[in-house]
């Protein structure tokens, strides 16, 4: 059972460069979603998808874009990378997005993309 | 205003000894989740606990359990008899709608 898996580990872009890093998962989840950390900054939202074809923007959306096409893949792309979007980056999902306080929106997180633009 | 809070960027426990973690939330929603993930330094996000805004009893999880006190729109996290492994940072999120929110975590460390 892969979970949720994220492609590369680790990337190293020149300003400039655009790059899609990839998420899948194999849960048959409604719920995708794109985080970035930045130290001491916890975890914050950046795009998200209810279901395929479905997407809005989390709170730091700028310079990210994504598509849902398939219940599976959620990849997220950087046009033109900036030293700003040094960080790390977490895809998670979840069964349900409604939002109704119930315990199947249990986010299950990949283990993260380390990004660095020089 | 900051939707999630967690006030303590460190805590320091010793061995064995109980810990409690602590993080206010502002929502003005009814229906809301709240959890806990664990993010060792090797940097994976860990699924600890989960509480929903209609869950009248407080949740446990082994060592783990969440004082959830909804009318002072707390959430906090306390693990009993604390291991070395549990050295680690804390996050606080709650979910309203499609929409998940971080506190900035709190850095536990366990002592010997």
């Amino acid at each position: 059972n892969a979970g949720v898996t994220q492609t590369p580990k680790f990337q190293v872009l020149k300003t400039g460069q655009s790059m899609t890093l990839q998420c899948a998962q194999d849960m048959n989840h409604e719920y995708m979603s794109w985080y970035r950390q930045d130290p001491g900054m916890g975890l914050r939202l950046i795009h998200y998808s209810v279901g395929a074809g479905i997407t809005d923007q989390g709170e730091v959306p700028n310079g990210y874009n994504v598509s849902r096409s398939t219940t599976e893949d959620f990849p997220l792309r950087l046009l033109s990378a900036a030293p700003s979007q040094t960080s790390v980056y977490f895809c998670a999902s979840s069964y349900s997005s409604l939002g109704t306080g119930l315990s199947n929106e249990k986010l299950f997180f990949g283990s993260g993309t380390q990004l660095s633009v020089l | 205003a900051q939707k999630i809070t967690q006030t303590q960027p460190g805590m320091f426990v010793q061995e064995k000894e109980a810990v409690t973690l602590d993080c206010t939330y502002d929502t003005s929603d009814q229906s809301y989740g709240l959890f806990w993930y664990k993010q060792p330094s090797s940097g994976e996000m860990i699924f600890l606990i989960y509480q929903g805004s209609y869950d009248e009893q407080n949740a446990t999880e082994g060592r783990y359990s969440l004082n959830f006190q909804k009318a002072r729109k707390s959430a906090n996290l306390v693990i009993s008899a604390s291991q070395l492994g549990d050295s680690a940072m804390y996050f606080c999120a709650m979910r309203e709608g499609s929409r998940l929110t971080f506190g900035e975590g709190t850095q536990l460390t366990v002592n010997p």
